[in-house]
C-alpha cells in the first residue's frame, strides 16, 4: 500500500459545482497534513494546512479524520482557475526518520 | 525578487554525461530540499539540508550528490546520467518549525529543471 494515496482523476466538473477530493495515508503516526496545488508545468504551492478541527479558507474546506486516516478537500463554487492538480502531503516525525510525503495528486478540470 | 530560483530551466543531455543544477533561495530559510517529479507526476523528496548539513537522504543512487555551500544555496550534481534520470527536479526551501526544529514548514518550490537524458 502506498504511504499516501489519492484518486488521480481527472475530475471534470462544470463551473459553480462543488467537488471533493479524499486522500488516505497509511501511517497512523502521521502528524501534519497539507494540500498543495500544482498548475500544469509549474511548481507546487501550498493551498492550505489541514487541522484536526477542520479549517476553511474562502471556498476551500479541509478536514482530517485521524480514525479513518484520511484528509479531504472540498471546493465550493468551482472557478475555471481552480483547474490544477491537488497534492495531498503528510509529514511524519520519528527519531531519525522525518518524512514529508506527497501523494500523486488529483487532477481537477473545471469546464465552462 | 524570485524567492527560489533554479538554473538551468531546461537541460537536454546524453547518457553518461555529468551535469549540475543550481538552486538559490532569498527567503532566509534554514532548510533546502531537492525533489524529483517523474513522468507519472509522482513528487518524491531526495535530499534535505538544514544549515548546510544533510538531514534527509532518501534512497537515491550515489550518482546524485548534493552540495550546500551556504544556507541560501543547494546544488545537485548528477554523474553518469541515465535515461531513467529524465524528470523534473524541484528545489524547495522552508523554515523548520515546531519543537526541536523538526517541522518541515511550508515548502516554497523553485520553478523546476526539466532534465531530458537521451
Amino acid at each position: 500500500r502506498k504511504e499516501v494515496e489519492q484518486d488521480p482523476g481527472p475530475f471534470n466538473v462544470p463551473e459553480g459545482a462543488t467537488v471533493a477530493f479524499n486522500c488516505t495515508y497509511s501511517n497512523s503516526a502521521s502528524q501534519s497534513f497539507f494540500w498543495y496545488r500544482q498548475d500544469c508545468r509549474k511548481e507546487p504551492k501550498l493551498l492550505m494546512s489541514v487541522y484536526s478541527s477542520g479549517n476553511e479558507d474562502g471556498r476551500f474546506t479541509a478536514q482530517l479524520n485521524r480514525a479513518s486516516q484520511y484528509i479531504s478537500l472540498l471546493i465550493r463554487d468551482s472557478k475555471l482557475s481552480d483547474s490544477a492538480t491537488y497534492l495531498c502531503v503528510v509529514t511524519l516525525y520519528g527519531g531519525a526518520t522525518n518524512k514529508l510525503i506527497f501523494g500523486t495528486g488529483t487532477l481537477l478540470a473545471v469546464q465552462p | 525578487d524570485t524567492a527560489v530560483s533554479q538554473t538551468p530551466k531546461y537541460l537536454v543531455t546524453q547518457m553518461g554525461n555529468d551535469k549540475s543544477i543550481k538552486c538559490e533561495q532569498n527567503l532566509g530559510h534554514d532548510t533546502m530540499y531537492w525533489y524529483k517529479q517523474d513522468s507519472k507526476k509522482f513528487l518524491k523528496i531526495m535530499f534535505s539540508y538544514n544549515n548546510k548539513e544533510l538531514i534527509i537522504n532518501e534512497t537515491v543512487p550515489n550518482r546524485f550528490s548534493p552540495k550546500s555551500p551556504d544556507k541560501a544555496h543547494l546544488n545537485l550534481h548528477i554523474n553518469s546520467l541515465e535515461l531513467g534520470d529524465s524528470a523534473v527536479y524541484f528545489c524547495a526551501s522552508s523554515q523548520v518549525v515546531g519543537a526541536g526544529g523538526l517541522g518541515f514548514g511550508t515548502q516554497y518550490f523553485g520553478p523546476g529543471t526539466r532534465l531530458l537524458v537521451l
